[in-house]
């Protein structure tokens, strides 16, 4: 298995630009989780999804952060417009049904400008 | 509030030493508690995890935590440290969310071995 897959490993935009991070979950895997690291602020966790369907979005900082699951092997996080503190590293992890543990992707790092 | 705490920000320990890494936790009910670690650059990976049975688990690299359900602890522990096993150390516990279960991890800690 690949694992986790991440689209792009790095992005860097101008302030006010959309940004589009892309995840394909561990095939079989039924949650998957976006999170956000920074320094400051550690690891948080933005937004997680059970069989497609956003179950908690609370960590989710503002409304120009999105997300969304359309099947079961992709999902995407979109920040419109971006910001300078939006920059970070963005993890997608998937966990399958019966399993404890999370897996983690690579992680985008994004950089605005 | 549940939560997951590791009081060190970073852990510094020669080569060959033992190494301890600290965290303890708040929860209510049974925890399931879990070690993950991050090298530079990559995503989280899972070291060990403890749900029932045996309060010593064993992981991935040799690692080993101690569940205390007295202290509320779940210490990552080595016997003997390798340079390699400088990295980013997190602490998670697994909570009763809406909807379902969720993952609350901890700050992390650097752990420094020094050759």
């Amino acid at each position: 298995d690949a694992g986790v897959i991440q689209s792009p490993r790095h992005e860097v935009t101008e302030m006010g630009q959309e940004v589009t991070l892309r995840c394909k979950p561990i095939s079989g895997h039924n949650s998957l989780f976006w999170y956000r690291q920074t320094m400051m602020r550690g690891l948080e966790l933005l937004i997680y999804f059970n069989n497609n369907v956003p179950i908690d979005d609370s960590g989710m900082p503002e409304d120009r952060f999105s997300a969304k699951m359309p099947n079961a092997s992709f999902s995407t996080l979109k920040i419109q417009p971006s910001e300078p503190r939006d920059s970070a590293v963005y993890f997608c992890a998937s966990q399958g049904e019966g399993l404890d543990e999370q897996f983690f992707g690579p992680g985008t790092r994004l950089t605005v400008l | 509030a549940q939560s997951v705490a590791q009081p060190e920000d970073q852990v510094n320990v020669a080569e060959g030493n033992p190494l301890t890494v600290k965290c303890t936790y708040s929860v209510s009910g049974n925890p399931y508690l879990f070690w993950y670690v991050q090298y530079p650059n990559r995503g989280l990976q899972f070291l060990l995890k403890y749900i029932t049975g045996d309060n010593l688990v064993k992981g991935s690299y040799g690692f080993e935590a101690e569940f205390n359900k007295s202290q509320t602890s779940f210490h990552l522990k080595k016997p003997s440290a390798l340079v390699s096993d400088s990295a980013l150390y997190f602490c998670a516990v697994r909570v009763l969310n809406t909807g379902g279960f969720k993952t609350i991890f901890g700050a992390g800690t650097r752990l420094f071995v020094k050759a």
